[in-house]
C-alpha cells in the first residue's frame, strides 16, 4: 500500500536554528499538507499545498515557516529561527484531490527544540 | 471557527466489550466526516470516511454514525481488543479550495486484558 514517508523520524535543534523536514508524498496525489500535534494537544492544520503554491494556511504558518516542493518528489516544511514552543509532531499528508477521499498521513517528524 | 469536540476524552474497557465514543462538530462547509485511530508517536489512520448522504459506515468491528442535522457522530467498537488500545479522533473536512481538516481533541481508550 503507498505510504508517506517522512524524514527525519525525530530531530533535536538548538533555538533559532533553521530546521527542514522532508517529506515524499504518494506519488499520484495532487494535494500536499502540513499539520502538527503538540504533545498533548489536538492536531492543528498548518497549510495545505496545490500546483505549486499555497492554497490555504491556518494562522499558525507564519512568516517563520515556509514549504517547498523543490522537485517532483519531495515536500518540505521549512521552519526559520526556530522556538521552544515549535516542539511538536509535525505529519505530512498527501490526497488524490478533492473530497479528501485519498488523504493519507505520513508517520511524523517529532521536532525537539532544546 | 470551525470546531470538533469529542467525549470521552479517555475510557478503559475490558477486553471484549463494546463502547462508544461521540463527536460532536460545527465545520462549514462540510465535505466529510472520518475517524481516526492514532497510536502514540504515530500518524492518524483512517478508519471509516462518511459523507453528508451517508448516516452508517463499517469496517471490520468499527461502525461509525453520522447525523449531519445535528452534526453529531459516534464510532461503536465491538469485541474489543488489546490493540484497539489507542486514541480514536474525530476529524471533518472543509469542502474549501485546501480541503483541510479540523480534528477532535481524540478519546484515548484503553483495552485492558
Amino acid at each position: 500500500e503507498p505510504e508517506v514517508t517522512q524524514t527525519p523520524s525525530h530531530q533535536v535543534t538548538q533555538m533559532g536554528q533553521e530546521v527542514i523536514l522532508r517529506c515524499v508524498p504518494i506519488s499520484n496525489h495532487l494535494y500536499f499538507y502540513w499539520y502538527r500535534q503538540i504533545l498533548g494537544q489536538k492536531v492543528e492544520f498548518l497549510v495545505s499545498f496545490y500546483n505549486n503554491e499555497i492554497s490555504e494556511k491556518s494562522e499558525i504558518f507564519d512568516d517563520q515557516f515556509s514549504v517547498e516542493r523543490p522537485d517532483g518528489s519531495n515536500f518540505t516544511l521549512k521552519i526559520r529561527s526556530t522556538k521552544l514552543e515549535d516542539s511538536a509532531m509535525y505529519f505530512c499528508a498527501s490526497n488524490t484531490g478533492t473530497g479528501a477521499y485519498g488523504y493519507t498521513f505520513g508517520s511524523g517528524t517529532r521536532l525537539t527544540v532544546v | 471557527k470551525n470546531q470538533v469536540e469529542q467525549s470521552p476524552q479517555s475510557l478503559i474497557i475490558l477486553e471484549g466489550k463494546n463502547c462508544t465514543l461521540q463527536c460532536n462538530y460545527t465545520v462549514s462547509p462540510f465535505s466529510n466526516l472520518r475517524w481516526y485511530k492514532q497510536d502514540t508517536g504515530r500518524g492518524p489512520v483512517s478508519l471509516t470516511i462518511m459523507t453528508f448522504s451517508e448516516n452508517t459506515k463499517s469496517n471490520g468491528r468499527y461502525t461509525a454514525t453520522l447525523d449531519a442535522d445535528t452534526k453529531q457522530s459516534s464510532l461503536h467498537i465491538t469485541a474489543s481488543q488489546l490493540s484497539d488500545s489507542a486514541s480514536y479522533i474525530c476529524v471533518v473536512s472543509s469542502n474549501n479550495a485546501g480541503n483541510m481538516l479540523t480534528f477532535g481533541g481524540g478519546t484515548r481508550l484503553m483495552v485492558k486484558p
